[in-house]
């Protein structure tokens, strides 16, 4: 399978904890996007590497938010401190550029309890 | 603020016929609209796309059609097929060599045999 990658697909957490993500990019793809998407809504983008420099990020991704992508493969996406309000499918996409379409993965559903 | 909107939440339509989704944005900085599928239980899936300097392309039976001046833009296709139920959503980008993307909140499709 050479799809975008992301793991756990499903992380039940209590409030207060932390969480990490990873997700694993289609190998030639040099950039790499989160989205944040809940129920009823469209993907909210949260942040995007080329290569391994962030190069934007959503004001949505708070002090607790975190990316990185230290090696231009991968990336994990961390969040500190959860509250309910966090709790929605993270989604992970990778693309040769935004314009030709970005391949998403399954993404990784959060629930704070 | 929702700049890119789609008004019609869900849209049923007879296998063989035509499905138009809609889509309307208010932001004139917009030089990029796609449009993505999603299953369920899936990561959205990148369909076909329009740059601002065109009004139509097209796409095997997806054909997306672009009015500037009325800010809004439709997704054919022709013919439905029950494959095609899914929701869909409309994306743009800003110009100016943004990688971020706006996303409505989606049209669940239904064609039915």
């Amino acid at each position: 399978d050479t799809g975008v990658s992301q793991n756990p697909r499903h992380k039940i957490t209590k409030r207060g904890q932390n969480v990490t993500f990873r997700c694993d990019p289609i190998s030639e793809h040099n950039r790499l996007y989160w989205y944040r998407q809940t129920l009823g809504q469209g993907p909210e983008f949260l942040t995007y590497f080329q290569n391994e420099a962030q190069l934007e990020k959503s004001r949505l991704l708070s002090d607790r938010f975190s990316a990185e992508r230290p090696k231009g493969s991968f990336s994990t996406l961390e969040i500190q401190r959860t509250e309910q309000g966090d709790s929605a499918m993270y989604l992970c996409a990778s693309s040769l550029g935004v314009t030709v379409g970005a391949f998403f993965g399954q993404g990784t559903r959060l629930t704070v309890v | 603020d929702q700049q890119v909107k789609q008004n019609s939440p869900s849209l049923s339509v007879q296998e063989g016929r035509i499905s138009i989704l809609n889509c309307d944005y208010t932001n004139s900085m917009f030089d990029y609209f796609l449009w993505y599928k999603k299953y369920p239980a899936e990561g959205p899936t990148f369909l076909i796309s329009i740059s601002s300097i065109k009004d139509k392309n097209e796409d095997g039976r997806f054909t997306v059609f672009l009015n500037k001046s009325a800010k809004h833009l439709s997704l054919h296709i022709v013919p439905s097929q029950p494959g095609d139920s899914a929701v869909y959503f409309c994306a743009a980008r800003k110009q100016g060599g943004s990688e971020k993307l706006v996303f409505g909140k989606g049209t669940k499709l239904t064609v039915n045999p």
